[in-house]
């Protein structure tokens, strides 16, 4: 089953971009993988599934400063002009035929 | 607008049981596979286990494989989870969460607190 690396921590200054990544294991690099965002207190929210042509689809009223891209095994959720609101745990999601895989998580801070 | 509403979480000794409930809403619920994930207190997220829109297929992760079982009756438009031989290690918020096909989770309940403590 897909295995899923994210770094542990990120920290960018108001009002400007942070790059999140997110790597998929040996023999899963063309996987499609979907990103959430968990606020402190609160329930995780769907943000954008990424495939791995670097085509991405947001799900509904994600702003548009939230980004997906991809290279490789890679997947990338990128925040542009920080907002205090960002500040959270963003989480990768893959699947395999009878399995699904989250990542560890990472905790954005904005400084 | 997609609602996904968990009940039926509480405080259980180890070794008890208890059943969870989703209510689904706002959506064609009978054409959806569905998964519930869980979240230890100050811990990442974790899949438990996923059914298809017709019950057909159901899939367990190995923390709960024997243990817990999960059913939907989609005439009353609501996922199910049943939690047996519970251990302090099950301690941890539940959500139900509306699986799109080639999108994975897309949508999340708000969840539901089990407490295993004697």
């Amino acid at each position: 089953q897909p295995v899923l690396t994210q770094s542990s921590s990120a920290s960018a200054s108001l009002g400007s971009s942070v790059k999140l990544t997110c790597t998929l294991s040996s023999g899963h690099s063309n996987y499609i993988i979907a990103w959430h965002q968990q606020q402190p207190g609160k329930a995780p929210r769907f943000l954008m599934k990424v495939e791995g042509s670097g085509s991405y689809n947001k799900g509904t009223g994600v702003p548009d400063r939230f980004s997906g891209s991809s290279s490789g095994a890679d997947r990338y959720l990128t925040i542009s002009n920080l907002q205090s609101e960002d500040e959270a745990d963003y989480y990768c999601e893959t699947w395999d035929s009878k399995t699904y895989v989250f990542g560890t998580g990472t905790k954005v801070t904005v400084l | 607008e997609v609602q996904l509403v968990e009940s039926g979480g509480g405080l259980v000794q180890p070794g008890g049981s208890l059943r969870l409930s989703c209510a689904a809403s706002g959506f064609t619920f009978s054409s959806y596979s569905m998964n519930w994930v869980r979240q230890a207190p100050g811990k990442g997220l974790e899949w438990i286990s996923y059914i298809t829109s017709s019950s057909s297929s159901i899939y367990y992760a190995d923390s709960v494989k024997g243990r817990f079982t999960m059913s939907r009756d989609n005439a009353k438009n609501s996922l199910y989870l049943q939690m047996n031989s519970l251990r302090d290690e099950d301690t941890a918020v539940y959500y139900c969460a509306r699986v799109v096909s080639s999108t994975g989770t897309a949508s999340w309940g708000q969840g539901t607190l089990v407490t295993v403590s004697s």
